[in-house]
């Protein structure tokens, strides 16, 4: 059974960091590429940020390009997002998700449960 | 960006009674490749997005037959024959040809 567990989230003032983490398992979690999604609270979805299997392909939304960094350590099975200079805006549940699109395309099978980050003062 | 707008954006309806979704895409989403990379998805209340439907028109691994996606270019509806009470939540569509991947607002399922 495929699962993906985040953790890290929690209550962060502006300009705070964070570092979000996802442990996969039931899968050959080295095979497939991973995302960052997240919704805000009472809101839609919107994509965070995009990683190959093999680290080699990373993207990032405009809204976090500069402040955010996606990353994996495939022997550990896990997936990161390192949240940096964070914005009243960045408040919402950030999910992993995984993603078996070859290269012409992105799309989630299946996600994580969710970890709340709320930045306030 | 790809613009994804949904219609309607919420919607009652008495079990047993077919439902329809409709999501235009702002550019196509047929790619060279000869495929059409439009995705639905369910979040179901207090959860995380469930997939339903991929490339249009397959369903997901344990998805119920009552489901069905239909379209092409940059329209696209999301059929169900005979709603049940457990399909209740928020449907979103979503194109993964195009960076950013980007989603519909939503089209909240309520039961009458």
């Amino acid at each position: 059974e495929v699962q993906l567990v985040e953790s890290g989230g929690g209550l962060v003032q502006p300009g705070g960091s964070l570092r979000l983490s996802c442990a996969a398992s039931g899968f050959t979690f080295s095979s497939y590429s991973m995302n960052w999604v997240r919704q805000a609270p009472g809101k839609g979805l919107e994509w965070v940020s995009y990683i190959s299997s093999s680290s080699s392909t990373i993207y990032y939304a405009d809204s976090v390009k500069g402040r955010f960094t996606i990353s994996r350590d495939n022997a550990k099975n896990s997936l990161y997002l390192q949240m940096n200079s964070l914005r009243d805006e960045d408040t919402a549940v950030y999910y992993c998700a995984r993603d078996p699109g070859g290269p012409a395309t992105a799309f989630f099978d299946y996600w994580g449960q969710g970890t709340l980050v709320t930045v306030s003062s | 960006d790809i613009v994804m707008t949904q219609t309607p954006l919420s919607l009652s309806v008495t079990p047993g009674q077919p439902a329809s979704i409709s999501c235009k895409s702002s550019q196509s989403l047929l790619h060279s490749d000869g495929k059409t990379y439009l995705y639905w998805y369910l979040q179901k209340p207090g959860q995380s997005p469930q997939l339903l439907i991929y490339e249009v028109s397959s369903r997901f691994s344990g998805v119920p037959d009552r489901f069905s996606g239909s379209g092409s270019g940059t329209d696209f509806t999301l059929k169900i024959s005979r709603v049940e009470a457990e399909d209740v939540g928020v449907y979103y569509c979503m194109q993964g040809i195009h960076l950013p991947p980007t989603f519909g607002q939503g089209t909240r399922l309520e039961i009458k």
